[in-house]
């Protein structure tokens, strides 16, 4: 099955700082890739996602890249906001049939200061 | 459109007790899932179901069963909850590759 291996957090950034969260994954076949967030009480939600290799999901500010050779998808954003502060997943998926299950990373705490 | 509700937002249970946690969604999607979020452990995948009338295991389905009970609806339960099963619980549907999620069920078990 697929696997995840995710930054370990928490990361602790000040306003417009660079942020990378790497996420490098094991899966068989082709997974699409997928980063979602989770704000401080709320379910999660989808931020971007990459369907094949070499293409860049991009969303908010957020972009990462799908890396086929280093089974990668990092996640980064140029300048974080206090808003930004939250818990991120990387999570792939096996592509095609009707179940689509993903497979979450342990998640990165993030906390952006004043 | 209210998208994916859980109920109740907080539970607190004692050993043995049994309890449904609910979800719904008004997106006509096929798909739903139930997944329980641990700290530093991610989302771990309890049931799905891929549409109305089926239900497949996930990772970690022991002591728990599930009930697709229309298109809308699809339901936890716990027979017996134990202190392990202490933890947030989040449901979600899919349309084509992409899921929504609940805002999730607390649930303490004492």
């Amino acid at each position: 099955g697929n696997s995840v291996t995710q930054m370990e957090g928490p990361v602790t950034l000040s306003e417009e700082a660079f942020l990378t969260i790497n996420c490098t994954y094991t899966a068989t076949g082709y997974p699409s890739l997928f980063w979602y967030v989770q704000y401080p009480g709320e379910g999660l939600q989808l931020l971007l996602k990459a369907t094949k290799a070499d293409d860049k999901g991009s969303n908010k500010g957020f972009e990462a890249t799908y890396r086929k050779e280093t089974t990668s998808f990092h996640l980064e954003k140029g300048s974080v906001q206090v808003s930004d502060s939250a818990v991120y997943f990387c999570a792939p998926t096996a592509s095609g049939g009707s179940n689509y299950k993903l497979t979450f990373g342990k998640g990165t705490l993030l906390t952006v200061n004043p | 459109n209210a998208g994916v509700t859980q109920t109740p937002k907080f539970q607190v249970l004692k050993t043995g007790q049994s309890m449904t946690l609910q979800c719904a969604q008004d997106m006509n999607h096929n798909s739903m899932y139930w997944y329980r979020q641990d700290p530093g452990m991610g989302l771990r995948l309890i049931y799905y179901s891929a549409s109305e009338g089926t239900t497949d295991k996930g990772e970690v389905p022991n002591g728990y069963n599930v009930s697709r009970l229309n298109k809308r609806e699809f339901s936890l339960r716990l027979e017996s909850a134990a202190p392990s099963q202490t933890s947030v619980y989040f449901c979600a549907s899919r349309i084509t590759d992409t899921q929504y999620f609940g805002p999730g069920t607390r649930l303490t078990v004492l």
